[in-house]
């Protein structure tokens, strides 16, 4: 079974450039959820969707937007990119449920802005 | 709101030696607890979680956690250390207040195994 792919691996911005950043979940998974790891900051909760609908959001400027498709793809979006968003992101799937199920990592997107 | 500590942002070891990382967590409700590891330039590996029922967890790696509710504390242990232990760990709460999935992580525990 294929994991979590995040695409892509590494990304080079500027200042005030937008970048989108996309996660595929493990087939079968309809949650996925977001995070943000900086050394400073440490892993901080951007949002989870499920079913296409945001459930769950953190405490990020609106920049920051997600979305997810039908087939439960998601791409997260951060515009007018700041030097504080350099950063790895990560993405995790979980199983559709009311309550917890176990969420599987991608290897992140290490974003860089300059 | 949920919060995770970690005692600790750099512990070394010698191979062979026990390995204690300690996680106490903050929580107005039963708790979920984790515990993640990464490696270099990869994503989150779960080691073990807690959940419900026996509070002694077993998880990869020879890793274990024991869930202690007097002390607010889910520490991971593992007797003998390895090499391939050297890695960051993250513990973690999960939010169910809200909700879905949200996960909170504590700052991490460098683990350096030496020889």
């Amino acid at each position: 079974k294929a994991g979590v792919t995040q695409t892509p691996r590494y990304l080079i911005k500027t200042r005030g450039q937008q970048v989108t950043l996309s996660c595929s979940p493990i087939s079968g998974h309809r949650s996925v959820s977001w995070y943000q790891q900086t050394p400073g900051q440490g892993l901080q909760f951007l949002f989870e969707y499920f079913s296409e609908t945001q459930r769950n959001k953190g405490n990020f400027p609106g920049r920051f937007s997600g979305r997810q498709f039908s087939n439960s793809r998601s791409e997260m979006n951060v515009s007018t990119l700041e030097l504080g968003d350099s950063a790895l992101y990560l993405c995790a799937s979980s199983l559709p449920g009311q309550f917890y199920n176990e969420q599987f990592f991608g290897p992140g997107t290490r974003l860089t802005v300059l | 709101a949920q919060s995770v500590t970690q005692l600790g942002s750099h512990v070394s070891v010698s191979e062979g030696a026990l390995v204690l990382l300690r996680c106490n967590y903050s929580s107005s409700v039963p708790p979920y607890l984790f515990w993640y590891v990464q490696y270099p330039n990869q994503g989150l590996q779960l080691l073990l979680k807690y959940t419900t029922g026996a509070t002694l967890v077993k998880g990869i790696n020879g890793f274990e956690a024991e869930f202690k509710k007097s002390e607010t504390s889910f520490h991971l242990t593992k007797p003998s250390a390895h090499m391939s232990d050297a890695a960051e760990y993250f513990c973690a709460v999960s939010d169910l207040a809200g909700g879905g999935n949200k996960l909170t992580f504590g700052t991490g525990t460098q683990l350096k195994v030496e020889l």
